[in-house]
């Protein structure tokens, strides 16, 4: 099946900080979503990215399919940004509906 | 605004007891998931749905059944929980046709004695 990484597995960052997260797949994908998850667990959708680069406050998303990547970007991280981030690719199912698989993580944590 | 809701945030059952995870969406989506996360092993797909009383295995789907009577509920059913489903439990949502992102409910974190 379908291979999803993410690196780095573990960033820890100083208030203030910006980052690059990435997210490799290893078979063609009809899509890509990135999540937050909080600290209670909770996972939040930050993009949804088929392709090209997307952008919302402090954060953004670029992702090349025909090269099986996704970079996600936080710019001047704030203590509220730690938790783990996934990606997660879309697969063909059956019956019209596609399979969301997730990648392994990254595990954020932010200092003041 | 878009709301997948989960009966339970924390849960704690003995081991043998029949346990039900409810979940819950107001969006009319015909798609609902559920998962486990696991440390180490990220998220895996337990079961899915894609419209009433249709269901269908995910990647580990053993000691698990799944019921869809009505199209906004989905529930995952431990027939007979044990020790090794002590995990957190995320349920999802989303439209049947078209490339649309998927919502996740807050979690429910299990703990089997």
């Amino acid at each position: 099946g379908i291979q999803v990484e993410q690196s780095p597995p573990d960033l820890i960052l100083q208030e203030g900080a910006n980052s690059t997260l990435r997210c490799n797949f290893s078979d063609s994908v009809n899509n890509l979503q990135w999540f937050h998850q909080n600290p209670w667990g909770q996972l939040i959708n930050l993009f949804y990215i088929p392709s090209g680069t997307k952008q919302n406050g402090r954060l953004s998303a670029t992702t090349v399919a025909t090269e099986r990547y996704s970079l996600l970007y936080i710019s001047s991280s704030q203590t509220t940004d730690s938790g783990v981030y996934f990606c997660a690719v879309e697969i063909d199912g059956v019956y019209n509906t596609d399979k969301l698989i997730f990648g392994t993580g990254t595990r954020l944590q932010v200092f003041p | 605004d878009v709301k997948v809701t989960q009966s339970s945030r924390y849960l704690v059952k003995r081991t043998g007891e029949k346990v039900f995870l409810e979940c819950v969406q107001d969006m009319d989506h015909e798609n609902m998931f559920w998962y486990r996360q696991d440390p180490g092993l990220g998220l895996r797909l337990i079961y899915f749905s894609y419209d009433v009383k249709m269901k269908e295995k995910g990647d580990i789907p053993e000691g698990y059944s799944v019921s869809r009577e009505k199209k906004e509920r989905f529930s995952l059913i431990l027939e007979s929980a044990s020790t090794n489903q002590t995990s957190m439990y995320l349920c999802a949502s989303r439209i049947l046709r078209g490339r649309t992102e998927a919502f996740f409910g807050q979690g429910t974190r299990l703990t089997v004695v």
